[in-house]
């Protein structure tokens, strides 16, 4: 099974700053790599889909790159709304695996 | 607007069931997978299975094979996920969640709460 590894766990920002988050899969994915954003008490939101494409009706200040095993999570600019946990997770016609997640919390 | 409706919050106890349902409206429930995701107090997201509900055809998670099932009831646009021999460590918020092909979870339900506790 491939495994998702996301780093780091718990990172501390401030508005107006450029966060980066990483998802690394135990072996090649290609680009089948989607990006999550969940809030407290609430259902996740698909951010980033086949790791670089924008969402529908997401900001864009959020970025998604890589292929392979290596891939990243870019928020340009960290607004008051973006303090949330982001998930990566591969998927493919009939599966799906997350990484164990990462808080973005003030500083 | 896609709407994936779950059923309300439940609590069991050690080795009973538990069947949780998705209600899908204004798309067809044949054209897209559904997938099965929990999450744990405080935890992580955990991807249980899939349902393709044209053909009712399934796959699940090694951890859950044997004790969960996934069914659907086209006639109401309703999927079901029933877990079976609970635990303590099954008690988590239960998702459906919409699949749209090459791209990911587009939709997800509510969430259902299922607690197990003696």
């Amino acid at each position: 099974d491939i495994q998702m590894t996301q780093s780091p766990s718990t990172l501390s920002a401030s508005v107006g700053d450029r966060v980066t988050i990483t998802c690394r899969a135990s072996q090649s994915i290609s680009n089948w790599l989607a990006w999550y954003q969940q809030k407290p008490g609430k259902a996740p939101n698909l951010l980033i889909y086949k790791a670089s494409s924008l969402e529908s009706g997401v900001p864009s200040r959020f970025s998604g790159s890589g292929s392979g095993t290596e891939f990243t999570l870019t928020i340009s600019s960290l607004q008051p709304d973006d303090f949330a946990t982001y998930y990566c997770q591969h998927y493919n016609s009939y599966s799906a695996t997350f990484g164990q997640g990462t808080k973005v919390e003030i500083k | 607007q896609v709407q994936l409706v779950q059923s309300g919050a439940e609590v069991k106890k050690p080795g009973a069931s538990v069947k949780v349902s998705c209600k899908a409206s204004r798309y067809t429930l044949t054209s897209y997978y559904m997938h099965w995701v929990r999450q744990a107090p405080g935890q992580g997201l955990e991807w249980m299975g899939i349902i393709n509900p044209s053909d009712g055809s399934t796959s699940y998670a090694q951890k859950f094979q044997g004790r969960v099932t996934m069914t659907r009831d086209t006639s109401t646009s309703t999927v079901y996920m029933e877990l079976s021999s609970l635990r303590s460590e099954d008690t988590a918020v239960y998702y459906c969640a919409r699949v749209l092909r090459g791209v990911g979870f587009d939709f997800w339900g509510q969430g259902t709460l299922v607690t197990v506790s003696s």
